[in-house]
């Protein structure tokens, strides 16, 4: 099956530091991915559709300088958190639709997400 | 636009027992699907079972069903004869027919006892 990597699974990092998070679609092509924060014990909350080749489309209340995306191909989009703090700290996962298949009859495919720590 | 509300924050059932978990939408669209997603402590996200709206019947997979109510909303999941491995948060999601992306709801924990 269709099957997305995302990495890395952990990190921790200083304060005021970058840190990048890649998601992968392994054996399908995928024209757009999605980007979601997942606080502990809460809901999954959409961030960004990163759309191969054009500009990211944010959501309401997320700021784009701060969580930089880009999806320079068709199997890679990057989630850039920059000059990160600890309310930053959350677990981020990537989801992608295989670009093969239309959307009535493809899910989308979830990466295993990344645990940020800021300290 | 779109919400998706789960109103059991956590539910328990017994192994082999049957639970249904409750999930309502709000939306003006006419074309859009229903998904059912479990998320384990792995934190993968794993598709349990979707349903089109277009569809009056329900969707079953397995141990799962689900009662689509369109006209009220609704979109609870049955799991029968449940299982220690069904312990996990449920999230009910929507996603329009015309977009990939998925609102969540607030998730359902799950807890499987003997």
């Amino acid at each position: 099956g269709a099957v997305v990597s995302q990495h890395p699974s952990r990190v921790i990092c200083k304060s005021g530091t970058s840190v990048k998070i890649e998601c992968r679609s392994l054996d399908f092509q995928a024209t757009t991915m999605f980007w979601y924060r997942q606080f502990p014990k809460k809901s999954l909350m959409l961030m960004a559709t990163s759309n191969e080749g054009s500009k990211a489309t944010y959501e309401q209340g997320v700021e784009k300088d701060k969580f930089l995306i880009n999806h320079a191909s068709l199997t890679l989009s990057t989630l850039t958190v920059t000059s990160a703090h600890p309310e930053d700290s959350s677990f981020y996962i990537c989801s992608a639709r295989d670009l093969g298949v239309s959307t009535y009859n493809s899910p989308l495919h979830f990466g295993n997400g990344t645990r940020l720590t800021v300290t | 636009a779109q919400t998706v509300t789960q109103s059991q924050p956590e539910m328990s059932v017994q192994e082999a027992e049957t639970v249904t978990l409750s999930c309502t939408y709000d939306t003006s669209e006419s074309d859009y699907y229903l998904f059912w997603y479990k998320q384990p402590p792995s934190r993968q996200m794993i598709l349990v079972i979707r349903q089109e709206a277009y569809k009056q019947q329900n969707a079953t997979e397995n141990r799962f069903s689900v009662n689509f109510q369109k006209a009220a909303k609704s979109f609870s999941l049955k799991i029968s004869d449940s299982q220690l491995g069904d312990a996990a948060m449920y999230f009910c999601a929507y996603m329009t027919g015309t977009a990939s992306k998925l609102t969540f709801g607030t998730g359902t924990r799950l807890q499987v006892t003997l």
